[in-house]
């Protein structure tokens, strides 16, 4: 069972706006700065946001993020089909004094 | 660009010793801005930190609760490595381990994984 909560699934169609969404506690997102990774088949996590809302060089802009209390969002606009895999939401715990993750939601692109 | 470098074996006999090896280049286990992490992903069990080591003045390690009584993380500057050892699994151990750098807070860089299958 994992700390932050997301749903399993989440789909849509090329080009439309997809939101996928994290819930926590006090102790994680509402202390501390969300992450979002994006994992492909075989391959690691890799950090797609990073302090609620800032992009690594090389991350499109159509990834975003927002953070508001307890509960995060990972926002993906003009939905491509090579954005179709897993993404996780991630927080530092301050009460567990280590990482939390969400339980992943898979995204597919119709 | 910082890349991790992750080794050892795949195949670990139950109740037996787990170890794998991340080596550092582009960075420094020694840096004061970053810690170093071991994180794992099961089917069963999702992404799960298992622990870190980071150096502030001093050598700190801290664990996840749910494995603190069986593993360590041990830096190792002389190589600019880290590594994980994990005593007396269970095939509920068997997962991809990662090592991971946090940067200022941000899990920013990833090793490859290593499958680990705990079984006889």
């Amino acid at each position: 069972q994992s700390v932050l909560t997301q749903a399993p699934s989440a789909s849509g169609t090329p080009g439309q706006r997809v939101t996928i969404s994290c819930s926590g506690s006090a102790s994680n997102i509402g202390r501390n700065t969300m992450s979002w990774f994006q994992q492909l088949p075989g391959t690691a996590p890799k950090l797609l946001i990073y302090n609620n809302n800032q992009r690594p060089s090389g991350v499109p802009d159509r990834f975003s993020g927002s953070k508001s209390g307890t509960s995060a969002s990972l926002a993906i606009s003009g939905l491509q089909s090579e954005d179709e895999a897993d993404y996780y939401c991630a927080a530092w715990d301050g009460s567990l004094n280590g990482w939390v993750f969400g339980g992943g939601t898979k995204l597919t692109v119709l | 660009q910082v890349q991790l470098q992750q080794s050892g074996p795949g195949l670990v006999r139950p109740s037996q010793t787990l170890s794998l090896t991340c080596v550092i280049s582009g960075d420094s286990v020694s840096s004061d801005n970053a810690a170093w992490n071991w994180i794992r992903q099961s089917p069963s069990r999702g992404l799960e930190w298992l622990g870190r080591t980071f150096y502030r003045s001093k050598w700190n390690t801290g664990y996840a609760e749910s494995v603190k009584s069986r593993i360590t993380i041990n830096p190792d500057p002389s190589k600019n490595q880290f590594s994980l050892q994990m005593n007396s699994v269970t095939p509920e151990d068997t997962a991809v381990y990662y090592c991971v750098r946090s940067y200022n807070g941000d899990l920013d860089y990833w090793g490859q994984g290593t499958l680990v299958t705990v079984s006889s």
